[in-house]
């Protein structure tokens, strides 16, 4: 079964210190792996598709890396209105599983100024 | 582009009741899907669609229905509300393409907050 865990549940940093969200996942041959931003109150919005291990994408203090297993959400000196909840998902190749795309439970983050 | 539109925005039920949320899209994307959020538990897939007409159960379906009788518009039904049904609904599109080709990038609504007594 198509499964995610994010870690941590979480996280509170400090203006400009640097960290790492995990998202592991187990699948049945990955289509693409996913990154949303949920603000509060709103729905997620798209961030980042990544598709096979090695691939990295960036968008401003925001880098997302896939391996065979896991990906990872890096933030490079954050800012306060980098707060937010963020969400990682799948989709499987093939079959019926490649129509469902499954989310994890998010990471919260908090950044103090 | 009004994207994804969601009504109603809270909506509260005794149980027992039944009622449907309602999501339009204007972006002419073949897919569209129900979430529901539930604190702590992230987004869970209630039911999907590829197509007009095409709907398969997502990880949690019972006691909702779907329709796609239009590429536009995807009502999430509920038969008879029970207050494990409390929850924000997320209803997103995305454009799918011939044979499941093209990105998977899903565009979300606004969300309706349910609460069911």
């Amino acid at each position: 079964e198509d499964q995610v865990t994010q870690s941590p549940e979480a996280l509170r940093l400090q203006e400009g210190e640097s960290s790492s969200l995990n998202c592991s996942y187990t699948v049945s041959g990955l289509r693409g792996l996913f990154w949303y931003r949920q603000d509060p109150g709103k729905g997620p919005e798209f961030l980042f598709t990544l598709y096979s291990a090695g691939e990295e994408k960036e968008k401003e203090r925001l880098k997302a890396t896939l391996t065979k297993k896991e990906s990872f959400l890096h933030i490079t000196a954050p800012k306060p209105e980098d707060s937010a909840t963020y969400l990682c998902a799948v989709q499987a190749r093939g079959g019926r599983s490649a129509s469902k795309i499954i989310f994890g439970s998010g990471t919260r983050l908090s950044i103090r100024p | 582009n009004a994207g994804v539109t969601q009504t109603p925005k809270f909506q509260v039920l005794k149980t027992g009741q039944s009622m449907t949320l309602q999501c339009a899209q204007d972006m002419n994307h073949e897919y569209m899907s129900w979430y529901r959020q539930d604190p702590g538990m992230g987004l869970r897939l209630i039911h999907y669609s590829v197509g007009a007409g095409i709907t398969d159960q997502g990880e949690v379906p019972n006691g909702y229905n779907v329709s796609r009788s239009t590429t536009e518009d995807f009502p999430l039904r509920l038969l008879s509300a029970a207050p494990s049904q409390t929850s924000v609904y997320f209803c997103a599109s995305s454009y799918w393409g011939l044979a499941g080709g093209g990105d998977r990038e899903q565009y979300f609504g606004p969300g309706t907050r349910l609460t069911v007594t």
